[in-house]
């Protein structure tokens, strides 16, 4: 069954540093998400992503963090400048590959770890 | 608020019962309600996804009920095993374009041998 991969698994970097996690959808979804989850608490949603541009953002989705589909297939989330309160899981999601796609189920990869020292 | 609430937040319970997991949800207007399996260290994982005007849905031996009038969803598990310890998980999706996913804390299942 096709399944939304994220790399990397766990990413450790340095308060200020930038960040990109990768995500590959399922092939021919059209709706992408990141979502975020701090240890113990809910999962966040952050972006959503449709016909190459953001169709919604949270608040916490401010102006270090962005999206970009570069090449038809990765979709990935980068963080500028890194903080202290950024370590947490980040979960890719894709849905929506035929009509009615409001009540596809979204697909989650199995997330990357960020820890920022 | 769009808001989801769980409970219980935990439950212990041992292999071959029966459980049920509530939750109620304030999101307006209201598109669909899931319930996701979480295993630790792993991404959510669908169960369910019922829209307004379904009561139930089953999916093996989940079992999961909407009451769209008392916004209240449960999710019955049967003959619960091993592999059934997990975090459940209740998500609201409202009507708006972008389809996100407003997510409870989640009931954590442990089922003992």
């Amino acid at each position: 069954e096709p399944e939304v991969t994220q790399t990397p698994s766990h990413q450790v970097t340095q308060m200020g540093q930038e960040v990109i996690l990768r995500c590959v959808p399922i092939s021919n979804h059209l709706y992408f998400y990141w979502y975020r989850q701090i240890l113990g608490q809910k999962v966040e949603f952050l972006v959503s992503f449709y016909n190459n541009e953001i169709s919604e953002k949270s608040e916490i989705f401010d102006d270090q963090f962005s999206v970009e589909r570069p090449d038809g297939s990765n979709f990935t989330l980068k963080i500028r400048s890194t903080k202290l309160e950024d370590s947490a899981m980040y979960f890719c999601a894709s849905s929506g590959h035929r009509e009615r796609v409001g009540n596809q189920p979204q697909h989650f990869g199995d997330g990357t770890r960020l820890s920022i020292l | 608020k769009n808001q989801v609430e769980q409970s219980p937040q935990s439950l212990i319970i041992l292999e071959g019962k029966n459980c049920t997991l509530q939750c109620n949800y304030t999101v307006s207007p209201f598109s669909n309600l899931r319930w996701y399996k979480q295993d630790t260290g792993r991404g959510p994982v669908s169960l369910t996804i019922m829209t307004f005007s379904e009561n139930t849905k089953s999916n093996g031996r989940y079992t999961a009920t909407l009451d769209a009038d008392t916004k209240q969803s449960s999710l019955h598990i049967t003959a619960s095993q091993l592999s059934d310890s997990a975090s459940y998980i209740c998500v609201v999706s409202g009507m708006d374009s972008s389809y996100k996913l407003i997510f409870g804390s989640g009931t954590r299942l442990l089922v003992r041998p």
